[in-house]
């Protein structure tokens, strides 16, 4: 079974400046993914960036990137220039499998970031 | 806005009552996830079903029971409620595969007096 886990229940950051929230996995799948969720004050889950194992660069998404590293079995999220709306819960998932087209998604207990002005 | 519509978006009712929570998938999405989210348990999957068929079960309790129909919207069944079951419903979904994104709904709150 796939495990997740984020080690940093909190973390601030100075509007602006860059963040990295950190998400460690443990899987015996030797293909797998890893989606990064945001969930701001307002409950809604809203779908950040994905990458796949085999994906040889390093996902993007607007002021979004994952450092994915294999090898340490992280695959943590860097936020740039923070602004006052990425205030929220960030949980990283992994997509787990239990017979031929069943899935599901196992969450780490999430970080919620605070940004400071 | 994902997509996905969750009706209701609050819901307040006793202990032992029987409730049901709405999802309409995004168009051409043929998957539907329903997964709670609990202050301790986090965020758990219930179920997934796939164009009307039932394909995996995660932590579902017995009191609680899912359907999907033949227009792809589902219906999560929650009876005999009770203090604990207090949570926000999420229904997610996602166009087949497994590397396939999963879009989230606004989810409902569900309260249980």
């Amino acid at each position: 079974a796939q495990k997740i886990t984020q080690t940093q229940p909190g973390m601030f950051v100075q509007e602006k400046e860059a963040v990295t929230l950190d998400c460690t996995y443990d899987t015996s799948d030797p293909s797998y993914g890893l989606f990064w969720y945001k969930q701001p004050s307002s409950g809604e889950m809203i779908f950040l960036i994905y990458q796949g194992s085999y994906d040889q660069q390093n996902a993007t998404e607007g002021r979004y990137s994952l450092n994915f590293q294999k090898a340490r079995k992280s695959a943590n999220l860097v936020i740039s220039a923070s602004q006052l709306g990425d205030s929220a819960m960030y949980f990283c998932a992994m997509p787990s499998h239990s017979g031929a087209g069943s899935y599901q998604l196992t969450f780490g207990k999430g970080t919620k970031l605070s940004v400071i002005p | 806005d994902s997509g996905v519509t969750q009706t209701p978006k609050h819901l307040i009712t006793a202990t032992g009552q029987r409730v049901t929570l709405r999802c309409s998938p995004r168009s051409g999405d043929l998957s539907v996830y329903w997964y709670q989210q609990s202050l301790d348990q986090g965020l758990q999957f219930l179920i997934q079903y796939y164009n009307g068929e039932e394909r995996a079960k995660g932590n579902i309790l017995e009191r609680f029971s899912a359907q999907q129909f033949p227009d792809l919207h589902s219906e999560l069944n929650l009876s005999s409620l009770e203090l604990g079951d207090s949570a926000l419903y999420f229904c997610a979904s996602s166009v087949v595969d497994s590397t396939d994104t999963q879009y989230f709904g606004p989810g409902t709150r569900l309260t249980v007096l």
